[in-house]
């Protein structure tokens, strides 16, 4: 089946820094997705890409569904305190709508 | 909107005994689905309902979990015989689906949380 592989799988920076985090596949993808999950709850979505080449923005958080189909980068700018958790990516499948997910990079800032 | 709910939030059983987890969608929402989480992993998918009816299963899904969705509002989840391998987080996630995934946003419960001791 297919395969998300997410990196990195953790990152520990000091508030005001930039992040980068990536996704790649081993299939073309139709949809990326970008999810956080604080301790304890369910993930929730932060920013949705449906065509390749997309870049969208949700505050500090801009992602981009790469061209080939196969990746995808989330960024978020000046980080801050609550930023803090695990972010997934993770792919929507045409029929049923069902979520493929990647292992998650795990953020952690230092105030 | 009240969101997803799910219930219990927390649950701690003995190996071999039974547990159910119920959850309620966001109103209006056609379709709910299931997913297992563990420590340090993302949700994997076990099964969705459109309506009532559940139209896929994963093979995460062994034959000591059954889910149901009566009415086509509120699910739950049985685990049968529970093993400690069945440790996990069980999310259900809800949407609005009228075919492809634009515009069709799953949003997910905070999850029930699973100990087998």
């Amino acid at each position: 089946g297919q395969q998300l592989n997410q990196s990195p799988q953790s990152m520990f920076i000091q508030e005001g820094e930039d992040v980068s985090m990536n996704c790649t596949s081993s299939s073309i993808f139709n949809t990326w997705l970008w999810y956080k999950q604080d301790p304890g709850e369910g993930p929730v979505l932060l920013i949705a890409l449906y065509k390749a080449g997309e870049l969208t923005s949700n505050g500090r958080l801009t992602a981009q569904f790469g061209i080939t189909r196969k990746d995808s980068f989330l960024n978020i700018s000046a980080s801050i305190p609550s930023d803090v958790g695990i972010y997934f990516c993770a792919e929507q499948r045409w029929a049923g709508n069902m979520l493929t997910f990647g292992g998650g990079t795990r953020l952690m800032v230092k105030p | 909107d009240t969101g997803v709910s799910q219930d219990p939030r927390h649950k701690i059983t003995k190996r071999g005994q039974n547990v159910t987890f119920r959850c309620d969608p966001i109103s209006e929402h056609n379709r709910l689905y299931w997913y297992r989480q563990t420590l340090g992993q993302g949700p994997e998918f076990l099964t969705y309902f459109q309506n009532e009816a559940q139209l896929e299963k994963s093979r995460l899904l062994s034959d000591r979990f059954s889910a149901e969705r009566p009415k086509g509002s509120f699910s739950t989840l049985e685990i049968q015989r529970t093993e400690q391998g069945d440790s996990a987080m069980y999310l259900c996630a809800s949407s609005y689906g009228v075919g492809d995934p634009s515009g069709n946003t799953i949003y997910f419960g905070e999850g029930s949380w699973l100990t087998v001791v």
